[in-house]
C-alpha cells in the first residue's frame, strides 16, 4: 500500500514556463512534507518543505502548496530552467522521529 | 561541516558474498535512515536507527539484511549472501536529534552490483 503517491512518472515543460509536480498521500497522520530533487548517480537533495499548519511555503522559484482536506500537495517551479531537469521526490513524515516515506518520483524535463 | 558520507560509492560482490555499506551522518546528527532504490523505482525505506538503537526496521527484508549504528563509528548496513536482486543504490540519510519538522540529508549513495 503506497502511502505517498506521485501519479505522473514524467513531465516535460518548456524553459521559462511553470512546472507543477503533484503528490498525494493517504496517511492522515502525516504532518510534515518535503520535496527532494535527485540527479543521476547522486543522492537526493532537499528542496523545500511544509508543515501541516501551513498551506503554502515559498523559497525563490519554488513554492509548495498543501491541501490537507484533499491530502494533496504540489510543487511549483517558476520559471523552469534546464538545470531543474531531475527526478523529484515527495516525502512525508508523521511526527518527529518517524521515518520519511517517499513517493516514486516524477522525472521533470525542462526543454530549452 | 561535511555532509553525509557513504562508502564505498561502488561495490561489486559475487553471489553469496557479504556486502557492508557504511554511512557517517552529518556532524551533530544522531538519526540515520537507510533507503534502497532499485532501477527505475523510487526510494524504499529500509531502516531507521538512532545511536545504538533500531527504531523502525519495517522496511528491512526479514533475512540476510541487518543494520547497526554503534555509539562510536559509522552506521553499517550489512547484506549477507547477496543475490542478484540486491543490486541497487543504497542511500543513507541523517537528521538532527533536536527539533521537529527537520529534513533528512542524504549521502551520495552506494551502488551495489551483484555478479
Amino acid at each position: 500500500d503506497q502511502q505517498v503517491k506521485q501519479n505522473s512518472p514524467s513531465l516535460s515543460v518548456q524553459e521559462g514556463r511553470i512546472s507543477i509536480l503533484n503528490c498525494d498521500y493517504t496517511n492522515s497522520m502525516f504532518d510534515y512534507f518535503l520535496w527532494y530533487k535527485k540527479y543521476p548517480a547522486e543522492g537526493p537533495t532537499f528542496l523545500i518543505s511544509i508543515s501541516s499548519i501551513k498551506d503554502k511555503n515559498e523559497d525563490g522559484r519554488f513554492t509548495v502548496f498543501l491541501n490537507k482536506s484533499a491530502k494533496h500537495l504540489s510543487l511549483h517551479i517558476v520559471p523552469s530552467q534546464p538545470g531543474d531537469s531531475a527526478v523529484y521526490f515527495c516525502a512525508a513524515s508523521a511526527m518527529y522521529g518517524q521515518n520519511f516515506v517517499f513517493g516514486p518520483g516524477t522525472r521533470l524535463s525542462v526543454l530549452p | 561541516n561535511a555532509g553525509v558520507m557513504q562508502n564505498p560509492r561502488h561495490l561489486v560482490r559475487r553471489r553469496g558474498q557479504e556486502a557492508r555499506l557504511r554511512c557517517s551522518p552529518m556532524k551533530g546528527h544522531s538519526h540515520v535512515y537507510w533507503y534502497r532504490q532499485l532501477p527505475e523505482e523510487g526510494l524504499k525505506f529500509m531502516v531507521y536507527l538512532q545511536k545504538e538503537n533500531i527504531i523502525d526496521e519495517s522496511g528491512m527484508p526479514k533475512e540476510r539484511f541487518s543494520a547497526e549504528f554503534p555509539k562510536e563509528g559509522p552506521s553499517i548496513l550489512r547484506i549477507q549472501q547477496v543475490v542478484r536482486g540486491d543490486s541497487a543504490a543504497y542511500f543513507c540519510a541523517s537528521s538532527p536529534q533536536t527539533g521537529r519538522y527537520t529534513e533528512a540529508f542524504f549521502g551520495q549513495g552506494t551502488r551495489l552490483t551483484v555478479v
